[in-house]
């Protein structure tokens, strides 16, 4: 099973909410990351977590907050977000932890749709 | 760092004839190079992956890439295209300088099929 499934699949959400967006893996990966894409352009890097930690921030705003309570589970919570954060959210997970991973094949979910308002 | 270019952000191909997508790589060490297909409102979808093992790459629904690096090129190509090939392809690399599994993309390339 070479899948990874997010929840939901479209979001719509006022500047003042808090939301969360979840992406879940059963292939045993240990890394797991999240990618924002806004339209007409290629995914940009915002997180990895390596078994559970954080490896990498890509300088997101702290409105951006991840969580990964397990090795199967990864949360993004939202919070104050803008307009401009409107995009198509991209989680991906591959088999070994980030340092180690290079060239790795990164899998990759059907993402969620977030237009805020 | 490593990056790609992708020559063409718009290709249109009839039914049937040759799909030819541009994609070239700055690597200072040999690269790990993707293919990366989307369909519209989907995520990514892994075509093919080239790890140096072969230079001739083949992939799913029918696509093959050929790695150059003589042109530092990793073009995809498919000989006959499909309505259902209609989609936005990705060309990547695995960044291997600061970072561990970093994917840099490409741009994208738009393929329209016409009947």
């Amino acid at each position: 099973d070479t899948e990874v499934t997010q929840t939901p699949k479209h979001l719509v959400m006022g500047m003042t909410n808090k939301k969360s967006l979840k992406c879940e893996q059963h292939m045993g990966h240990r890394a797991m990351y999240w990618y924002k894409q806004k339209a007409k352009k290629p995914p940009e890097l915002m997180f990895v977590y390596s078994y559970e930690k954080l490896s990498i921030n890509e300088s997101v705003p702290s409105r951006f907050s991840p969580e990964c309570p397990n090795s199967s589970l990864l949360n993004l919570h939202l919070h104050a977000l803008q307009p401009e954060d409107s995009a198509l959210y991209l989680c991906a997970s591959s088999p070994n932890p980030w340092a180690s991973g290079v060239g790795e094949t990164q899998y990759f979910g059907p993402g969620t749709r977030l237009l805020v308002l | 760092a490593q990056s790609v270019t992708q020559l063409g952000s718009h290709v249109s191909v009839s039914e049937g004839a040759l799909v030819l997508l541009r994609c070239n790589y700055s690597s200072s060490v040999p690269p790990y190079l993707f293919w990366y297909v989307q369909y519209p409102n989907q995520g990514l979808q892994l075509l093919l992956k080239y790890t140096s093992a072969a230079t001739l790459v083949k992939g799913i629904n029918g696509f093959e890439a050929e790695f150059k690096k003589s042109e530092t090129s990793f073009h995809l190509t498919k000989p006959s295209a499909h309505m259902s090939d209609a989609a936005e392809y990705f060309c990547a690399v695995s960044d291997q300088g600061e970072y561990g599994n970093k994917l840099v993309f490409g741009a994208g390339t738009i393929l329209r099929v016409k009947s």
